[in-house]
């Protein structure tokens, strides 16, 4: 069965970086877009960042770009997420996500992962 | 960016019929997708495309749209329905947008 992983949360200081990776299994990882989403403690879901299935193209919600670089390593079947530049609002549990579509994306997220918690704070 | 508005509480009496819906200009292009989330657990895709649904989502969940509204129906609602539902689309610029989240409460 399809199963994403999540690993690399933590506390982390202000102005730190921290790379997340998501180790996936049970599909074709090379064919399908992925994508990071975080939900703050307590908030809603918020959109962080798509790749293409061959990692030629990468979208950023605005509150990010500039700070995060989403990647994929298709030998490997692990998506990352590099943080840099942490801030206290980037506290929250990130997922990552297969997108439902062949080669396409359309925000169609099926399965997620458990989710790993980071922590900004000094 | 585009954004996608929901509204934030809605109520429904055991085995009633409960709409949902989600707002915003994005969906006149894209079509919207759902999700429920429990509790401590991770959102699962309940509702995508025009209005399929993954396995092992109960058909009484459906969607549907017109124009800038997208809409979750859940006809004969359980207890278990009772959870935080969110929409999202992709828009124009290959970003994605969510709502900000619907808390249903089944009573």
């Amino acid at each position: 069965q399809v199963q994403l992983v999540e690993s690399g949360g933590g506390v982390v200081q202000p102005g730190r970086s921290l790379r997340l990776s998501c180790a996936a299994s049970g599909f074709t990882f090379s064919s399908y877009g992925m994508h990071w989403v975080r939900q703050a403690p307590g908030k809603g879901l918020e959109w962080v960042a798509v790749i293409s299935y061959d990692g030629s193209n990468k979208y950023y919600a605005d509150s990010v770009k500039g700070r995060f670089t989403i990647s994929r390593d298709n030998s490997k079947n692990t998506l990352y997420l590099q943080m840099n530049s942490l801030r206290a609002e980037d506290t929250a549990v990130y997922y990552c996500a297969k997108e439902e579509a062949v080669l396409l994306w359309f925000g169609e997220l099926d399965p997620w992962g458990q989710g790993t918690l980071v922590t900004v704070s000094s | 960016s585009s954004e996608l508005t929901q509204d934030p509480a809605v109520s429904v009496a055991l085995g009633q019929t409960v709409r949902i819906t989600c707002q915003g200009d994005s969906l006149r292009s894209y079509y919207a997708s759902w999700y429920q989330q429990k509790p401590g657990q991770a959102p699962v895709l309940v509702i995508y495309g025009k209005n399929n649904r993954p396995s092992g989502i109960p058909d009484r969940f459906s969607g549907s749209s017109s124009g800038n509204t997208a809409s979750l129906t859940i006809t004969g609602a359980q207890a278990e329905d009772e959870a935080d539902y969110y929409c999202n689309s992709r828009d124009s610029s290959g970003t994605v947008v969510f709502g900000g989240g619907t808390k249903l409460t089944v009573l």
